[in-house]
């Protein structure tokens, strides 16, 4: 089983810091994406990284995935309350994706 | 456009009881297909894929099997569910970039 972990578990700030989501894995992954999820919903896509050591920015979320292909982080600056939900990492591997532990963040207005 | 259609949304059911959860893709053919299961507030846990007709492979032992009758279809199922079979069910499918779309889930309660 190859594991990925997020870091933190949970994640309480203010509306305008900024915060940094990590995802840690023993293993090599192909590409890793990265998902938010509100709750009672399905996660909803919010990037794919391919290459080691890409960045790729959305607005104000960072993204980028290790040189080794092992790990991975997601930045936010000046988060917003719409930014609130379950952010989950996933390494993708042949026909398998191997989903993180999840990070919940709630930003307070 | 692709889309995701899972059902029903939620389900009650008596612990011994059958389960069935459908998930249809429309939009695209011979996509890959998956079921994974989610406790609260965490992450996913893979519990089938299958890359064709008639084609499943199962990463966790349970009492839970999928078949896969036609080409945009994915079943759930089990003969007698289990008080540890309660939780959030999503069903997805794979885009050509490696990525993964999820349907709206389906939340199953056994009481």
């Amino acid at each position: 089983t190859q594991l990925l972990e997020q870091s933190p578990q949970f994640l309480s700030i203010q509306e305008g810091e900024n915060l940094t989501v990590y995802c840690n894995s023993s293993s090599v992954f192909s590409s890793l994406q990265w998902y938010r999820q509100e709750p009672g919903e399905g996660p909803v896509l919010l990037v794919t990284v391919v290459t080691g050591g890409e960045v790729k920015k959305l607005k104000r979320l960072t993204f980028q995935f290790g040189d080794a292909r092992k790990d991975s982080s997601l930045h936010i600056t000046a988060a917003q309350p719409g930014d609130t939900g379950l952010y989950l990492c996933a390494g993708a591997s042949g026909n398998q994706f191997y989903f993180g532990t999840g990070t919940s963040l709630t930003v307070i207005p | 456009s692709q889309t995701i259609h899972q059902w029903p949304a939620t389900l009650v059911q008596p612990v011994g009881s059958p389960l069935s959860l459908e998930c249809t893709v429309e939009g695209t053919s011979n996509p890959n297909l998956y079921w994974y299961r989610q406790a609260a507030g965490r992450g996913l846990q893979l519990l089938f894929y299958s890359v064709g007709i008639g084609q499943i492979s199962s990463e966790v032992p349970q009492n839970l099997s999928a078949s896969r009758p036609q080409d945009r279809q994915f079943i759930l199922s089990s003969k007698k569910l289990l008080l540890s079979d309660s939780g959030f069910y999503l069903c997805a499918w794979t885009g050509y970039s490696s990525e993964q779309y999820f349907g709206p889930g389906t939340r199953l309660t056994v009481t």
